[in-house]
């Protein structure tokens, strides 16, 4: 266990509906991420928060809307998603913008 | 030219063998490396973290960084079975984003 937890681990959701991904850590970490992972692709960095501020949104679609209520959680809030979203999505934190700790991932299926 | 490129492989070895896994990358701020080791339908554990060039080793595992080359290679001995995923290399400047490779999957048979 890496101290990041993710729930839930897997959810299948349709494209009209929303939900809502959660994270937390225990590590005591000031900085938290959203990555996304494809198949075959890099993994690709959504959003980045440094003491619960946004610091990075890297053109990620509207629909995809995060929330960091203080430095232990993180949320990712979905709505009207495609497809194309249906990925491995994963959360991570780091204590001083270096190495990353990686929690389990949800597996997300849009139909 | 992408930033970063490892080759995804996949790779196959027997048991016992040694591995070489690389990543060559093309910006010259690169300072911290990084190595996760992803099981699959997992999320990735860091395996090794390297800053500047130079090596590290930690039990069967060995980091190397080449700055003047840009080139960055684990090396996994005697290799295990449960050894068996895809490995990622990551890096950064020092500011929050990292960036990884496509990752290498690796299998090691019995």
């Amino acid at each position: 266990e890496t101290g990041v937890t993710q729930t839930p681990r897997h959810l299948v959701m349709g494209m009209t509906n929303k939900k809502s991904l959660k994270c937390e850590q225990h590590l005591g970490h000031n900085a938290m991420y959203w990555y996304k992972q494809s198949a075959k692709k890099p993994l690709e960095l959504m959003f980045v928060y440094n003491f619960k501020e946004q610091t990075e949104n890297n053109s990620v679609p509207s629909r995809f809307s995060p929330e960091c209520p203080n430095s232990s959680h993180l949320f990712l809030h979905l709505h009207t998603l495609q497809p194309e979203d249906s990925a491995l999505y994963l959360c991570a934190s780091s204590p001083a913008a270096k190495e990353q700790f990686f929690g389990p991932g949800t597996r997300l299926t849009v139909l | 030219q992408k930033e970063v490129e490892q080759d995804p492989g996949p790779l196959s070895v027997p048991e016992g063998a040694i591995v070489s896994l690389n990543c060559t990358y093309s910006n010259s701020a690169f300072q911290y490396f990084m190595w996760y080791r992803q099981y699959s339908r997992k999320g990735p554990e860091l395996l090794m973290y390297t800053y500047s060039s130079g090596n590290k080793e930690d039990g069967r595992f060995t980091a190397q960084v080449d700055k003047s080359s840009k080139y960055i290679s684990l090396f996994i001995r005697d290799s295990q079975p449960s050894d068996s995923a895809t490995y990622l290399c990551a890096m950064s400047g020092g500011s929050e984003k990292l960036v990884f490779g496509k990752g290498t999957k690796l299998t090691v048979n019995p």
